[in-house]
């Protein structure tokens, strides 16, 4: 069955970079984007970007363009999120999800990264 | 960052039906067959429930259905169950060229 396994949770300090991994199972890697959200405490669901997994080929969101990327390695199978000059408003649960057509069908278990001096 | 305007809140009782909308623009919603409906539960994972404005994937109850007129999407629960207490996100397909994917505030539905 599709799985999307993401790393552990992370507390880091402002300024600070932190990476996220999600590896997938159970489908062919390549034909499938995937999708970064997070959402901040209490918060609504807030798209970051997403990459073609089979090209590579990457888009963000304005607001964090500049501070985030997205990379994949198609022989392990897995996605990354990169986010960089951490500020504590960025204190949120980070998600994969995979893309179908213009939905999510499956999403990681989502990743806490806390900002903390 | 643009958002899909939903109701903070909703409620009903056990058995009754509640609609949650989803207020966007042409450049979303009303623009494109591409909303979905997810339901997330508190500390857990969003699940999708509804695609493509209508569709319902395999194993999501015949009770959640979809619909859209002109700029604003519904999601209907009919027979509500305690179940179904939980936060409700609405998202669609974005042509604004600085996102991709736009999705709602959330709902809060409570089961009375």
């Amino acid at each position: 069955q599709v799985q999307l396994v993401q790393s552990g949770a992370e507390v880091t300090k402002p300024g600070a970079s932190v990476k996220v991994s999600c590896k997938a199972s159970g489908y062919t890697f390549t034909n499938h984007a995937i999708h970064w959200v997070r959402q901040a405490p209490g918060q609504r669901l807030e798209w970051m970007g997403w990459i073609n997994v089979g090209n590579g080929n990457t888009k963000y969101s304005q607001k964090l363009q500049g501070r985030v990327t997205i990379t994949r390695d198609t022989s392990a199978s897995t996605a990354y999120m990169e986010l960089s000059s951490l500020r504590s408003e960025d204190t949120a649960v980070y998600y994969c999800a995979r893309r179908f057509v213009r939905h999510f069908d499956y999403w990681g278990q989502g990743t806490l990264v806390t900002v903390s001096s | 960052q643009s958002a899909l305007t939903q109701p903070a809140s909703v409620s009903g009782s056990p058995g009754q039906s509640i609609t949650i909308s989803c207020t966007g623009t042409s450049s979303d919603v009303g623009g494109y067959n591409y909303v979905s409906w997810y339901q997330q539960y508190p500390g857990e994972t969003p699940k999708l429930m509804i695609y493509d404005v209508t569709n319902r994937p395999s194993g999501v109850s015949n009770r959640f259905s979809g619909s859209k007129s002109g700029n604003t999407a519904s999601l209907t629960i009919s027979g509500l169950q305690a179940e179904d207490e939980a936060d409700y996100y609405c998202s669609s397909y974005t042509s604004d060229t600085t996102l991709d994917v736009v999705f709602g505030g959330g709902t809060k539905l409570t089961v009375l």
